[in-house]
C-alpha cells in the first residue's frame, strides 16, 4: 500500500478558470482514484483510472495517468464556486488498501 | 440501501467512556472499511471486512479499538476508555468487492467524535 501525495497543497482560482492538481506515488499501481471532500461533508468518488489507461473524462473532469512518471493529474475545467473542496488521490497497488494524502485544497472565487 | 449511512453523526463523550459507532453499508457490497480522519488530513485506514471476515486490522491505533461485522452487513467500531486524542471524524466506506480493477469505495458521511 502506498500514499498518494497531492500537489499543490492549496490552490485559489477565479470562477471560470481551470484547476489542475497533481498526484505522485512511488510503486506500480492497479488503479488510481480521485475523491472530493467538501467542507464538513463526506468523500465523494470522482473518477477511477486504470493502470492501462492514459486519460479519462467525466463531465468537466479530466484525469491523466503517466505510469512511467508515477503521476496523475486532475483537471477541472470552467471551475465553479461549488468545486471548492479538498481533492484526494488514492493509488491502489494492492487491492483494498488506500492510503490518502493530505489533499489539495481548492478554493474557487466567485 | 441507497448509500452508506453512519450513526450517530456527532458524538461527544467524556474521557474514559466507551463509544460505539455504527456503519450501514450499501446492501450489495461485500467489503467495508473504517477510516479515521483528523482535521486537515486525509482519511487513515483502520481496518476492513470482507463479509464478516476481518483480514486486516493493522491500522487500529491500539487495542482499545475494535470492530465487528458479525453478519456481514452492518459494522460497529468500538473505542474503549476513550482518550482526547481519539477525537476525530470516523468514516466508513464500502465497495462491491476488495479485489479487481474497479473497487471504488463509497464513503458515508462520518461520525464526528469529540472526547472531552
Amino acid at each position: 500500500s502506498q500514499q498518494g501525495e497531492e500537489d499543490p497543497q492549496a490552490l485559489s482560482i477565479q470562477e471560470g478558470e481551470n484547476a489542475t492538481m497533481n498526484c505522485s506515488y512511488k510503486t506500480s499501481i492497479n488503479n488510481l482514484q480521485w475523491y472530493r471532500q467538501n467542507s464538513g461533508r463526506g468523500l465523494v468518488h470522482l473518477i477511477l483510472i486504470r493502470s492501462n489507461e492514459r486519460e479519462k473524462h467525466s463531465g468537466r473532469l479530466r484525469v491523466t495517468l503517466d505510469t512511467s512518471k508515477k503521476s496523475s493529474s486532475l483537471l477541472i475545467t470552467a471551475s465553479r464556486a461549488a468545486d471548492t473542496a479538498s481533492y484526494f488521490c488514492a493509488p491502489a497497488s494492492g487491492t483494498y488498501k488506500y492510503i490518502f494524502g493530505t489533499g489539495t485544497r481548492l478554493k474557487v472565487l466567485a | 440501501g441507497a448509500g452508506v449511512s453512519q450513526s450517530p453523526r456527532y458524538k461527544v463523550t467524556k474521557r474514559g467512556q466507551d463509544v460505539t459507532l455504527r456503519c450501514d453499508p450499501i446492501s450489495s457490497h461485500a467489503t467495508l472499511y473504517w477510516y479515521q480522519q483528523a482535521l486537515g488530513q486525509g482519511p487513515e485506514f483502520l481496518t476492513y471486512f470482507n463479509y464478516e471476515a476481518q483480514p486486516d486490522k493493522s491500522g487500529l491505533p491500539s487495542d482499545r479499538f475494535s470492530a465487528e461485522r458479525p453478519e456481514g452487513s452492518i459494522s460497529t467500531l468500538t473505542i474503549q476508555r476513550t482518550e482526547q486524542r481519539d477525537s476525530a471524524m470516523y468514516r466508513c466506506a464500502s465497495s462491491l468487492t476488495s479485489q479487481g480493477l474497479d473497487n471504488e469505495q463509497f464513503f458515508g458521511p462520518g461520525t464526528r467524535l469529540t472526547v472531552l
